[in-house]
């Protein structure tokens, strides 16, 4: 069973429409992270989170933005598509589990994007 | 050099066959994590490790930590075990994951 929800899990769309992938994560972890990964290819990380109101780049330039109003929430915003963004967007959450000392990590299912 | 290297790259087998996948890493890290991929698929967890030895039905994946390394096994493989298997390590001091290239598994019957 998923603990973190990704949606639309598919999506194709216009050039120049304003697009938001929506994440959210029911375990309370305080990490959140987007990665973009073209079929075949590695993950890059484009967008974490460490809590509420923080949110930072990640190793990958991406025009897309985010937001962490909620611990649960995560969303991706697009402003305007355009054929490059067409990649899968995966989510990912995280935390410290205090009894291994390792972190727990876990990711959603996908969101794939087609921009026409 | 890639701070996390996965071993082989690509590999394929008959079902039955016993597969084992490596992992080194060049930096001290709090947790190992292997994950699976299915083609077009989303990623799942397989394994967290931070120290010795864990097993969850044919899958089995070690680690040592002195020699900054990791194997996981898959015991009597079968076709639906064919996807990718990606090595992620988080290091000490950041919350930021290190992927492995990734290894590419083919099961045949």
């Amino acid at each position: 069973e998923a603990d973190i929800y990704q949606t639309p899990r598919y999506l194709v769309i216009g050039t120049g429409k304003k697009i938001t992938l929506e994440c959210s994560q029911t375990m309370g972890h305080d990490k959140m992270y987007w990665y973009q990964q073209d079929p075949g290819m590695e993950l890059h990380l484009i967008h974490y989170s460490y809590g509420v109101n923080s949110t930072e780049k990640g190793d990958l330039s991406s025009e897309s933005t985010v937001s962490r109003i909620r611990t649960e929430h995560f969303p991706l915003t697009l402003e305007s598509a355009r054929p490059s963004h067409t990649s899968q967007y995966l989510c990912a959450s995280s935390e410290l589990d205090l009894y291994s000392g390792a972190n727990v990590l876990t990711f959603g299912a996908g969101s794939r994007l087609t921009v026409l | 050099k890639n701070e996390v290297e996965q071993s082989p790259q690509n590999l394929t087998a008959q079902e039955g066959e016993f597969i084992t996948i490596n992992c080194s890493y060049s930096v001290g890290i709090s947790a190992l994590h292997w994950l699976q991929q299915h083609p077009g698929g989303g990623i799942v967890s397989l394994f967290m490790l931070s120290s010795g030895k864990k097993k969850h039905g044919r899958l089995i994946a070690t680690i040592n930590i002195q020699e900054k390394h990791s194997s996981l096994h898959i015991t009597a493989s079968h076709p639906r075990d064919s996807a990718v298997y990606i090595c992620a390590v988080f290091p000490f001091n950041t919350d930021k994951l290190i992927f492995g290239t990734g290894t590419r598994l083919q099961v045949f019957p």
